[in-house]
């Protein structure tokens, strides 16, 4: 059964750093990967989707990058900002026939202060 | 245009009860998922629809909870004799298809048991 890992549980940076959030899996046979952002009590807004072929996406100021054989990726923020402060979730699908379900990780729970 | 929208925002019901949650998916994504989010979790998946029929129920908890999408669009995730142990967030998602593409979920339900 696939596990999704993500560390730290939660974050806080100055306004300006450059972060990176880590999300494991543990069964490496992925169809895609995929970031999501949660603000407080709302749904969940796709931030990037890499499929399995692929070893990164960058939309503006985040990469995702993806090392299947190891089971991780991680999300890197550049120059953060207060605005980003939010619950980052990793999901995984697997490449299984008939697999199309995300299992996703507990998240990463980010506060940059200004 | 839209997203997913869901119905409703948030839903406060007796143990006991009968409740019933909406989707309405993007316009012509044939794949429709539901999850469900406690607190401090990351959300689980219950079912997904290709089109009217439920292609994989194996994620629902157990037989008080079913899910129809009668006509392909609209789908209403219903949970009979609700318990406490049912609050959470039920989230719901769409995509094109159930192939590779990228899932887009709605700003879901807020449903307490009390």
């Amino acid at each position: 059964k696939q596990e999704v890992t993500q560390i730290p549980a939660a974050l806080s940076v100055p306004e300006g750093e450059n972060l990176v959030l880590n999300c494991s899996f543990t069964d490496s046979a992925i169809y895609n990967l995929q970031w999501f952002r949660q603000d407080p009590g709302k749904g969940l807004t796709s931030l990037l989707l890499i499929q399995s072929s692929q070893r990164e996406q960058t939309s503006g100021r985040l990469n995702a990058s993806l090392d299947k054989s190891s089971g991780r990726s991680t999300l890197y923020i550049a120059a953060s900002q207060p605005g980003d402060s939010a619950t980052y979730l990793c999901a995984v699908r697997d490449s299984g026939a008939g697999s199309y379900q995300l299992t996703f990780g507990k998240g990463t729970k980010l506060s940059v202060i200004p | 245009g839209a997203g997913v929208s869901q119905t409703p925002s948030n839903k406060v019901t007796e143990k006991g009860k009968y409740v019933e949650l909406r989707c309405d998916p993007i316009s012509g994504h044939t794949a429709l998922y539901w999850y469900r989010q406690s607190l401090g979790q990351g959300p689980e998946f219950l079912i997904y629809f290709q089109g009217t029929g439920a292609a994989d129920d194996s994620g629902l908890p157990n037989d008080r909870f079913f899910a129809v999408r009668p006509e392909g669009s609209v789908s209403t995730l219903k949970i009979q004799r609700t318990e406490r142990g049912d609050s959470a967030v039920y989230l719901c998602a769409s995509s094109v298809d159930l192939g590779g593409s990228e899932q887009y979920f709605g700003p879901g339900t807020r449903l307490t048991v009390t």
